[in-house]
């Protein structure tokens, strides 16, 4: 089964500092990974998703992540934060035609004026 | 209209009662899910409809029992809960039913809180 892991529960950075959150994901056939943002008390918004097109995916409010199959991973950066960035992000992944998207444990990112 | 409703925001509910959680989306998806989040926890998938029809349930316990009267609606009805149930319970739709490789649209979820 597919599954991904969120290397960091918390990370804090100053506003206009670099965001670095990483995900690792496991899979015996391609993935197709995702990152989605959910702020308090709120549903999740999708911030960007590989499906294999590009390595390199762009999303929205300034954030991308690239796809390294040699090393798993699918890191979401951000060059320089804002505080309104602040909020809980979730790396997923799924199959090809399967509805059965499972979710990392989250990171949650603080935004230092 | 891209938005996947869910109502109510909140609900306080006893171990006796009965109660529902209602969903809908007017966006012509054709699958629809419950997911259930407890604090600082990941979503964690508990039913998908595909075509009205439920593809998949996780082992989600009897007293859950979701229902989805036609491609817009989506239901989860409640009896006997248990405190530990309570959480933020999410739906979400997708344009395909054939699978996650689009995205998910998130309602804004039910705070459930089981007294």
């Amino acid at each position: 089964a597919q599954s991904v892991t969120q290397l960091g529960s918390h990370v804090s950075v100053s506003e206009g500092a670099l965001v670095l959150l990483r995900c690792n994901y496991s899979s015996s056939v391609p993935p197709y990974l995702f990152w989605y943002v959910q702020y308090p008390n709120q549903g999740l918004q999708l911030l960007l998703k590989y499906t294999s097109a590009a390595t390199l995916v762009k999303g929205i409010n300034g954030f991308e992540a690239e796809f390294k199959k040699s090393e798993t991973s699918f890191h979401l950066t951000k060059p320089s934060a804002h505080m309104s960035d602040a909020a809980e992000y979730f790396c997923a992944v799924t199959l090809y035609n399967n509805n059965d998207m499972r979710f990392g444990a989250g990171t949650r990112l603080t935004v230092k004026p | 209209d891209t938005e996947v409703t869910q109502t109510p925001k909140h609900l306080v509910m006893g171990m006796t009662n009965k109660k529902s959680l209602k969903c809908e989306q007017h966006m012509g998806h054709r699958a629809m899910y419950w997911y259930k989040q407890k604090a600082k926890k990941p979503p964690e998938l508990m039913f998908v409809y595909s075509y009205e029809k439920l593809s998949i349930n996780e082992s989600v316990p009897s007293r859950f029992s979701p229902e989805c009267p036609n491609s817009s609606l989506l239901n989860l009805h409640l009896h006997a809960l248990q405190p530990e149930d309570s959480a933020l319970y999410l739906c979400a739709s997708s344009p395909s039913a054939g699978g996650t490789n689009e995205k998910l649209f998130f309602g804004s979820g039910t705070q459930l809180s089981v007294l």
